[in-house]
């Protein structure tokens, strides 16, 4: 079966300091892959989705980016941190091109001080 | 922007039905309707997802009406553990149209 990996769970980090939060899949391939955010009280905001390794597309301009090294592998990052980055952050995938529902990991719960 | 509209909060007592409105009137014939729920804190589970028959889960089940401008979401039994913000997406099977989350329903199943 079909499992996503999302570390770390929980991250407090200062102003300006940098970001690497790291997204896996387990047991398919070729997996569409998405960032959100959601702030305090707030809905989902979609930040990055990737139909392939190396193929990010944006959906706000921001503070962050975003990779794809591996095929089941998602990467978000910063070099800088903004106290607006605050936020829990939640990585999803799903099966390339198909109706089949999207699937979403634990959380990044990422505080800036 | 979400297509769905949703009522903000529901209550329901504990043991009864909890009936999850939702309006989708401008979907298309390619798109399909999605629940999920999220608790606090936590990632958003995936509940139930139909095209245009009613479908029923171990969860749920999914009412949508017949000019598919409307569905419903249905817990046969809520308990307190079902107390989470649920969220209706309308999704397109073509490729490159992404989940939009609106702000959803927050249900309050009370003891």
């Amino acid at each position: 079966s079909q499992t996503i990996h999302q570390w770390p769970a929980t991250l407090v980090q200062p102003v300006g300091s940098p970001l690497s939060l790291e997204c896996t899949v387990e047991g398919t391939s070729n997996p569409n892959l998405y960032w959100y955010r959601q702030a305090a009280g707030r809905g989902l905001q979609l930040l990055f989705y990737s139909v392939g390794i190396g193929q990010i597309s944006s959906e706000v301009p921001q503070n962050l980016s975003a990779s794809r090294p591996q095929d089941r592998q998602f990467i978000l990052s910063s070099k800088k941190l903004l106290l607006s980055d605050s936020g829990f952050y939640l990585c999803a995938w799903t099966p390339g091109n198909s109706n089949q529902p999207q699937h979403f990991g634990d959380g990044t719960r990422l505080s800036i001080l | 922007d979400a297509k769905t509209t949703q009522p903000p909060s529901m209550d329901c007592a504990e043991g009864r039905a909890a009936n999850l409105p939702c309006n989708h009137s401008t979907i298309s014939g390619n798109e399909y309707v999605y629940w999920y729920r999220q608790i606090h804190s936590q990632g958003p589970q995936y509940i139930i997802h139909g095209l245009k028959n009613n479908e029923t889960n171990e969860m749920a089940s999914l009412i949508i009406t017949e000019d598919r401008k409307s569905s419903t979401l249905i817990l046969p039994h809520a308990t307190l553990r079902d107390t989470a913000v649920y969220y209706c997406i309308v999704r397109d099977l073509n490729y490159g149209q992404n989940f939009v989350f609106g702000p959803g329903t927050r249900l309050s199943v009370l003891p």
